[in-house]
């Protein structure tokens, strides 16, 4: 079975410019949850979403949107790009069900923004 | 006090030692616990879920101890593919994070 998978792997952008990052999610997990990771950090929480609503938000500012489609499927969309956005950033998803549930990992997309 | 400390490291071991990692954590009311292991520019993989009577998998055992809010991973007999970074994550029981993850104990096993 296929992993979950996200595009594309390494971006270089500038500042003020905007992003959007894919992902798609295991066979038959309807959550995805987006993650950024700075260098010598562990990942940070950015968004979930559950049956194509956003569940939870971490502590990003609005400059950061995502939605999940109908196939569970979800994009992240990162406007006016700041040097700080470099990054990378993860998609993990889950089938949340039971307890406790268990998210996996894509390998991510590295943001680098000059 | 972040909600999760780990110590970074790194943790110099020869192959075979017996090494372990622990992790504190602020929020009495977490629920759920995990060990993830990041290889260097790759994304984390689950590698243990942590229950309350403390779990064991192979060479690896995970234990909890909610009275002194810390878990713990002992690795046996190192080998070198075991050199990794090693994230330790919680799940808070209530809010609007699912994964709460620590900086990572970075582990380099040596021949």
């Amino acid at each position: 079975d296929a992993g979950v998978t996200q595009s594309p792997t390494h971006l270089i952008k500038t500042r003020g410019q905007h992003v959007t990052l894919r992902c798609s999610p295991i066979s038959g997990h309807k959550s995805v949850s987006w993650y950024q990771q700075v260098l010598g950090q562990g990942p940070q929480f950015i968004f979930q979403y559950y049956e194509k609503e956003e569940r939870g938000r971490g502590n990003f500012p609005d400059r950061f949107s995502a939605r999940q489609f109908p196939n569970y499927s979800s994009e992240l969309n990162v406007n006016a790009l700041l040097l700080g956005d470099s990054a990378l950033y993860l998609c993990a998803s889950s089938t949340v069900r039971g307890i406790p549930y268990e998210q996996y990992f894509g390998p991510g997309t590295r943001l680098t923004v000059t | 006090r972040k909600e999760v400390e780990q110590d970074p490291g790194p943790f110099n071991v020869p192959e075979g030692a017996t090494v372990a990692f622990n992790c504190t954590y602020s929020n009495s009311a977490s629920q759920s616990f995990f060990w993830y292991r990041q290889d260097c520019r790759k994304e984390p993989k689950l590698l243990m879920s942590v229950y309350s009577s403390g779990n064991e998998d192979g060479r690896f055992t995970a234990q909890l101890n909610r009275a002194s809010q810390y878990i713990s991973l002992l690795i046996r007999d190192s080998k070198l593919s075991d050199s990794a970074t090693y994230l330790c994550v919680l799940l808070r029981n209530s809010g609007n994070t699912p994964l709460v993850f620590g900086k990572g104990t970075r582990l380099s096993v040596i021949a």
